[in-house]
């Protein structure tokens, strides 16, 4: 596809369980962005992957936050022991180079609900 | 830290009335200032980027400026249209390379 693919669209989870959301950049992007977005919210930043770079997590809220980029390419935001306060809008966005020279491209988000 | 603010954080025109969106910065050190465009549901649309050496960058109807040196940049968006009823997002990239979004403005544009 020619934009950034996020699955899944939706995702209903009791609390205390792990959920696994992914991303996949458009294709040659080096640059990937995980957000959140809460109700109401800005976009809050969690984690940045630049090619081969170790990436920068220093946005993640807590330990039971992960992510992972396999091969440059596809990526996945874990969450362990998920909190109601989790809930929210997860946003994923690539860009081609670094975002200092070039747009963001985002994905349509996955939404997350804690129960 | 960066700290994005845009004013106001909702607007409400007539059809046909040209639109001025505002963004401010604290800090100044930025590599480039991108505004976005969000639809209810969905995810953010690139609009316009501007880098830091530029002053404003103009894509159809929609122009932004950039003042750097002040921390401002303004979105303006011509002749409104329905279809332009959506959250409009700023966001600045500084020189650690995060993106610092705005809150937001939420565009309505009466037919």
């Amino acid at each position: 596809g020619a934009g950034v693919s996020q699955s899944p669209s939706n995702k209903v989870t009791e609390k205390g369980k792990d959920v696994e959301l992914r991303c996949d950049p458009i294709s040659g992007h080096t640059a990937l962005y995980w957000y959140r977005q809460s109700l109401g919210q800005g976009l809050e930043f969690l984690i940045y992957f630049q090619g081969n770079s170790a990436p920068d997590k220093s946005g993640l809220p807590s330990d039971r936050f992960s992510a992972e980029r396999t091969g440059g390419s596809v990526s996945t935001l874990t969450i362990q022991r998920t909190q109601q306060e989790d809930s929210a809008v997860y946003l994923c966005a690539s860009s081609g180079v670094r975002a200092y020279n070039s747009p963001l491209h985002f994905g349509n988000g996955t939404r997350l609900t804690v129960t | 830290k960066q700290e994005v603010t845009q004013i106001p954080a909702a607007l409400s025109v007539p059809e046909g009335e040209n639109l001025v969106l505002n963004c401010s910065f604290t800090d100044s050190a930025i590599y480039n200032l991108q505004w976005f465009r969000q639809d209810p549901g969905k995810g953010l649309t690139s609009l316009l980027l501007i880098q830091s050496s530029q002053r404003e960058q103009t894509s159809g109807r929609l122009n932004a400026s950039l003042d750097k040196s002040s921390g401002r940049s303004t979105l303006y968006i011509a002749a409104s249209q329905p279809g332009d009823s959506a959250t409009y997002l700023c966001a600045v990239v500084s020189n650690d390379y995060k993106l610092s979004f705005g809150a937001g403005t939420t565009v309505t544009v009466r037919a």
